[in-house]
């Protein structure tokens, strides 16, 4: 069965900095992977998917992910990190063994420091 | 183009008391799938709909139910509610399933006391 798991439930870094969100994800079949954004009392909106086209993946508001088979990571970077990338962001992968398709990861809440 | 439209934005309701909320798909997406998120049980998937047929189903009580009209309009309700039901409920639609891009609402923050 596919998952993902987000190692680290909340990041602090500086504005300017380097925004690294870490998934991995768990799939015996090439997986269809997705970060999502979600800003307080809103719904997700997508980063970028990953579908097999290209191993690095660039997104909305600069966000870029690089799949990587062996390590099975799909982390989610941001060279410098503005104020208004706060919210959580949440790592997926579609299921084709389950009923839910779309199997979500915890959520990893991202914070800005002045 | 319109996005996905969920009313209300917020409820109130008692305990015992039965809920429905209402998910507007974007203009030509069949399919609709609804999800309950919790900070501890974070996103989990309730139901999806396509054409009018449910398709996939979560691991919820039968309180938990919906339906989808032929406009692709698609309704939840929640019967006999429990204080555990308080809850932020997402829908999203997308084309043709969630195999590839789902599209999500601002959410039903519901509240029950």
């Amino acid at each position: 069965a596919q998952s993902v798991t987000q190692l680290g439930s909340h990041v602090s870094v500086s504005e300017g900095a380097l925004v690294l969100l870490r998934c991995n994800y768990s799939s015996s079949v090439p997986p269809y992977l997705f970060w999502y954004v979600q800003y307080p009392n809103q719904g997700l909106q997508l980063l970028l998917k990953y579908t097999s086209a290209a191993t690095l993946v660039k997104g909305i508001n600069g966000f870029e992910a690089e799949f990587k088979k062996s390590e099975t990571s799909f982390h989610l970077t941001k060279p410098s990190a503005h104020m208004s990338d706060a919210a959580e962001y949440f790592c997926a992968v579609i299921s084709y063994s389950s009923a839910s398709k779309i199997i979500f990861g915890s959520g990893t809440r991202l914070s800005i420091r002045p | 183009k319109a996005g996905v439209t969920q009313t209300p934005r917020y409820l109130i309701k008692t305990r015992g008391q039965q809920v429905t909320l209402s998910c507007s798909p974007i203009s030509g997406h069949r399919s609709v799938s609804w999800y309950q998120q919790t900070p501890g049980q974070g996103l989990q998937f309730l139901f999806e709909y396509f054409s009018e047929t449910q398709r996939n189903k979560g691991n919820f009580p039968g309180r938990f139910s919906g339906r989808q009209f032929s406009n692709s309009r698609s309704e939840m309700n929640v019967s006999t509610l429990e204080l555990g039901d308080s809850a932020l409920y997402l829908c999203a639609s997308s084309p043709q399933g969630q195999d590839t891009e789902a599209f999500f609402g601002q959410g039903t923050r519901l509240t029950v006391v």
